[in-house]
This record gives C-alpha cells, sequence and structure tokens, in this order.
C-alpha cells in the first residue's frame, strides 16, 4: 500500500482558503485518493475522492497532479466548524478499500 | 452517522474483566469494521467482515474476538481487557461499490481498562 505524508498540522483564519498536500510517491495504478475528516470524539467522516486531476463536490476540491504523487484538499474559506483532523488515504478502492490505512492525519486550527 | 449505532459509548472496566462493544446499522450495509484510536494515532483496523459468514482479520486482532450476528449487528469483544485496550473504539459500514466504497462511521466508543 502506498504511504502518505501530510503535515502533522495547520492554522488558518476563517474565511481562507486551506490548501492540505498529501505525498503519495508510490502510488499505484488502480489507487484512488480518499480524503476523510474528523472531528473530536467522533467517527472520521468521508469528504472526497479522485483518481486524477479535479474533483470537487459541495464540501471540498481535490486536486491531483499528472503524476499522482501527489494531492492537495481545497477547502474555501474555512469556518471554525472546519476544526478537524483531516485524512488522507491512499489505496484500491471499491473492493479493495479495507486496506485503506487512516495514519496520524492533518489537525487544523481554524482560528476567529 | 446516526445510521451507526455503537453501545456502550462509555465504559470502565477493570483489568480481566470480559467486555463486548455492540454495533448496529440501519444502512443495509453487507460491510462491517471495527477500529480502534489511539490518542495521537490514527485509526486501526481490528476485524473486518464482508457478511454475515464471513470475518477477517485486520491489523491488530490479538485480544480481540468478533461476532456477526446478523447484517446490521457487528460485536466486538475484549475477552481478558488490559490497560493497553484502553482506546475509542469505531464500527464502520460499507456497501459494496467499485468505486467509492466508503465507509460510514459510528460515534465511538470510549474504553477504559484499569
Amino acid at each position: 500500500l502506498a504511504k502518505t505524508t501530510q503535515p502533522i498540522s495547520m492554522d488558518s483564519y476563517e474565511g481562507q482558503e486551506v490548501n492540505i498536500t498529501c505525498s503519495h510517491n508510490n502510488i499505484a495504478t488502480n489507487d484512488y485518493i480518499t480524503w476523510y475528516q474528523q472531528f473530536p470524539s467522533q467517527g472520521p467522516r468521508f469528504i472526497i475522492q479522485g483518481y486524477k486531476t479535479k474533483v470537487t463536490n459541495e464540501v471540498a476540491s481535490l486536486f491531483i497532479p499528472a503524476d499522482r504523487k501527489s494531492s492537495t484538499l481545497s477547502l474555501p474559506r474555512v469556518s471554525l466548524s472546519d476544526t478537524a483532523v483531516y485524512y488522507c488515504l491512499v489505496g484500491p478502492s471499491g473492493a479493495g478499500s479495507y486496506q485503506l490505512t487512516f495514519g496520524k492525519g492533518t489537525k487544523l486550527s481554524v482560528i476567529p | 452517522d446516526a445510521d451507526v449505532t455503537q453501545t456502550p459509548r462509555n465504559r470502565i472496566t477493570k483489568t480481566g474483566k470480559r467486555i463486548m462493544l455492540e454495533c448496529s446499522q440501519t444502512k443495509g450495509h453487507d460491510r462491517m469494521y471495527w477500529y480502534r484510536q489511539d490518542p495521537g494515532l490514527g485509526l486501526r483496523l481490528i476485524y473486518y467482515s464482508f457478511d454475515v459468514k464471513d470475518i477477517n482479520k485486520g491489523e491488530i486482532s490479538d485480544g480481540y474476538s468478533v461476532s456477526r450476528q446478523a447484517q446490521a449487528k457487528f460485536s466486538l469483544s475484549l475477552e481478558s481487557a488490559i490497560p493497553n485496550q484502553t482506546a475509542l473504539y469505531f464500527c464502520a459500514t460499507s456497501d459494496f461499490d467499485t468505486y467509492t466504497d466508503t465507509q460510514y462511521f459510528g460515534p465511538g466508543t470510549r474504553l477504559t481498562v484499569l
């Protein structure tokens, strides 16, 4: 499974755009990139998933360059409620998703 | 996610006691998982089940056992609890999907072993 590296923590002011980058140099051809969000004392929640280029939903955008060795989760105009830990997971989707590993994630703190 | 419930939400027990954590889901998903989370660490997979007759060990299954009583119920047991099993335990479900297989997590059970 591809190993991921992401910053341990980030701070941002309310209203700013936040970009969290995840490195995954040994991503495999059939691997997808998935991001989850976890609030304190709650279970993780799926945010977004992508394979290449750009994916956007109502919560975030995911940018994946052509070589797929990294990806960037973009949160537009964050608010205090976006304070959470964000996990980048790389691995097979669908039938193989149980192999995904939740690392330590990136703790995002949004400052008023 | 309210569709995945866990009981109890908090439990304090003593070393050597047997304890069961229960998970129920109304999402109709075939796949269910048990994870543990320790402070400052990510989630680690304990056991997973793809259907009622299928049980598989995860990364850290030693000291744990599971039972899949029905499609909607997946229980985790600690046969003889020890202090280093103090952690936050999450149950999750997913539906087989060749594209996303998104996992839906319960609210967690905070277990303390004294």
